[in-house]
């Protein structure tokens, strides 16, 4: 059974970079047939899509974020990461990672990690 | 930039009553790359329907997906206790290439 795990600081300063892991396990973040991606919530509010990456490196990131979004994966820890830099307040949010399959599903989202509070504070 | 609208943002049902959520898209949908989430308080949302239509595992036949093009549609025929949650509708292939809806809350009357 798949199973995504977010990890990282649950505090970043404003003006820094936010960094996010998310570790895959039951599974290899090496097959052809999907996507990974992060998704973000703010407290009280809806599920924003923040970017995707393939095993190959191939990204593909939102463009309300594209300038601050990276999205790399190390296939060797069968892990991807986020960075987003000059973070605001308005970055605190839940920090999701999940896994999309665009054939099976069509592009759907499953499963998810537990999400992480990520909260922009100094 | 396609915007994904849903209808109503709040909507209070019994349970036993039939619930209808709407999707609008402000531009089509391709190949009906619709999915539909239910996320309850404190968890990661769970995907329910894919395609449009298709049910995803686990998933209960209670809940349906219907529509194309512009306009979606997720039905609870049969509300249960553990279905009052926020159902988010998402689309993939126009930009941004994942696109989620604002939710609906579906609460109990």
């Amino acid at each position: 059974q798949l199973q995504l795990q977010e990890s990282g600081p649950g505090l970043v300063k404003p003006s820094e970079t936010l960094s996010l892991t998310c570790t895959v396990s039951g599974g290899s973040i090496s097959s052809s047939s999907y996507y990974w991606g992060w998704i973000r919530q703010p407290p009280g509010k809806g599920l924003e899509w923040i970017g995707s990456i393939y095993y190959s490196g191939s990204t593909y990131y939102n463009p309300s974020l594209k300038s601050r979004v990276t999205i790399s994966v190390d296939t060797s820890k069968n892990q991807f990461s986020l960075k987003l830099s000059s973070v605001t307040a308005a970055d605190t949010a839940v920090y999701y990672c999940a896994r999309v399959d665009i054939v099976l599903v069509r592009g759907g989202f499953d499963p998810w990690g537990q999400g992480t509070l990520v909260t922009v504070s100094s | 930039e396609i915007v994904l609208t849903q209808s109503p943002g709040t909507l209070s049902l019994s349970p036993g009553e039939r619930a209808t959520l709407s999707c609008r898209a402000s531009q089509s949908v391709s190949s009906s790359y619709l999915a539909w989430y239910q996320q309850k308080p404190g968890q990661a949302p769970r995907l329910l329907i894919y395609g449009a239509s298709s049910r995803a595992t686990g998933i209960p036949d209670r809940f349906s997906g219907s529509g194309s093009g512009t306009d979606f549609t997720l039905t609870i025929s049969r509300l249960e206790p553990e279905d009052f949650a926020v159902y988010y509708c998402q689309q993939y292939g126009s930009s941004p290439l994942w696109t989620f809806g604002q939710g609906t809350k579906l609460e109990i009357k």
